[in-house]
């Protein structure tokens, strides 16, 4: 199992920009989940999903878009990126049969120039 | 969701015993104590999880007193490649929403 990844691995937007960030996990996991985390902090909930098709509201959602119409996958968009959503940006995904547990993916160190 | 409280660093020594502390004085009757951990550049990893007492596995033990207002992390004997950031988190189990804190930042020296 690759358990959960992301695509890509690093990126540099100018502002304005937009892009879309792809989370996929192989782990039939219910729930999905996008952090942001900037240098020397903890991570903030961007947005998160509790089953396909359903998404909401994170601490701070502002700026992004996500989507999961598929259980496996769950897409962060940025529409208009602004040098304030430079940060690394980790996607997670948990099971509702055991703990609380969550399994993150590598992350996705963005930079708007 | 129960705020938590927890120190912002730590210094230790490899080969000592390790004792995490965090606060939640608001705890809920329904919620559980997790704890993770965040190397550098990784996303972070589920080390434990408690609801009262205490809970122990491989890596390390979870100490939960009567009143679940604190827990203690500890990790026995560190190393080097126990450097990392710990974070407290309290929720209820299987919740869809986690909110993390800043965590704790320890550091092991030689």
């Amino acid at each position: 199992n690759a358990g959960v990844t992301q695509t890509p691995k690093f990126r540099v937007l100018k502002t304005g920009q937009s892009m879309t960030l792809l989370c996929a996990q192989d782990m039939n996991h219910e729930y999905m989940y996008w952090y942001r985390q900037d240098p020397g902090m903890g991570l903030r909930l961007i947005h998160y999903s509790v089953g396909e098709g359903t998404t909401a509201k994170g601490e701070v959602p502002d700026g992004y878009n996500v989507s999961r119409l598929k259980k496996q996958n769950f897409l962060l968009g940025l529409e208009s990126a602004a040098p304030s959503q430079t940060s690394v940006y980790f996607c997670a995904s948990m099971t509702v049969n055991r703990d609380n547990e969550q399994f993150f993916g590598p992350g996705t160190r963005l930079t708007v120039l | 969701l129960a705020k938590t409280t927890q120190p912002i660093s730590m210094d230790s020594y490899e080969g000592q015993e390790v004792n995490i502390t965090c606060s939640h004085n608001n705890i809920a009757t329904n919620d559980y104590i997790t704890w993770y951990q965040q190397f550098p550049s990784q996303g972070p990893r589920f080390i434990i999880q408690g609801y009262k007492t205490k809970v122990t596995n491989e890596v390390a033990s979870l100490f939960i007193p009567a009143d679940r207002k604190s827990s203690t992390l500890s990790l026995p004997r560190v190393s080097l490649s126990d450097t990392a950031v710990y974070y407290c988190l309290v929720g209820e189990n299987r919740d869809d929403k986690i909110i993390f804190g800043k965590g704790t930042r320890l550091h092991i020296l030689p």
